[in-house]
């Protein structure tokens, strides 16, 4: 198991604007995760990206995964007051364990 | 609805009165795990579970236990809760055999005083 590490710590912006989160891990995946939580809930899955893929949609989100360079970023597009919430990376390896970092914590102004 | 259940979903108590947080999952999911999230630290994995009467650690599983003895539920117990225990903590669990695509509970808030 290994832990992403999210970059920014923190992103706030206008509804409207794109929201951009980077994610950095270390070594080789299965695949890799993002969930988002709101304010002292349970993590919800958002989208998977496998290790042979590059690029991946689900409705206002794109997730890209660079393997060269051990790395994914997670887009918003036109991004609303509801997508406040922070963002975590889970880059899995196959194991039975998940170690999660601090994540980004995104907020969007109305 | 598919979902993670647990329960108490708040709790106040006081060091060394044990307690259990209970999770059930109604998914038929063969893999779950319990968290532990504290500010700036993340999410520590306390103990996961592969099925039925087979646990292993996490990273922080001291002054946890857990046990296995149905599919559906994984309790976390606090034989002897301490005020470093006070925290946010969330159940979770995967369709498969690994911590893959997790489906987490609504959390459990816990206060040691």
């Amino acid at each position: 198991s290994q832990q992403g590490e999210e970059d920014p710590q923190a992103l706030s912006i206008q509804e409207g604007e794109n929201a951009t989160m980077n994610c950095s891990y270390k070594t080789s995946i299965n695949n890799l995760q993002w969930y988002r939580q709101n304010s002292g809930r349970g993590l919800v899955h958002l989208i998977l990206i496998r290790s042979n893929e590059r690029e991946k949609h689900s409705g206002r989100l794109r997730v890209t995964l660079d393997t060269s360079k051990k790395s994914s970023s997670l887009l918003i597009t036109a991004s609303r007051a509801a997508d406040t919430a922070s963002y975590f990376c889970a880059p899995y390896t196959g194991g039975f364990k998940t170690i999660f970092g601090a994540g980004t914590r995104l907020f969007v102004k109305a | 609805e598919a979902q993670v259940t647990q329960n108490p979903r708040y709790l106040i108590t006081v060091t060394g009165k044990k307690l259990t947080v209970t999770c059930s999952q109604n998914m038929n999911h063969e893999y779950m795990s319990w968290y532990r999230q504290d500010p700036g630290l993340g999410l520590r994995q306390i103990y996961y579970s592969m099925n039925v009467e087979v646990t292993d650690k996490g990273d922080v599983p001291e002054g946890y236990k857990v046990s296995r003895k149905e599919k559906r539920n994984f309790p976390l117990i606090l034989e002897s809760p301490s005020p470093n225990q006070t925290s946010l903590y969330f159940c979770a669990s995967s369709p498969e055999l690994g911590a893959n695509v997790l489906t987490f509970g609504a959390g459990s808030r816990l206060t040691v005083l």
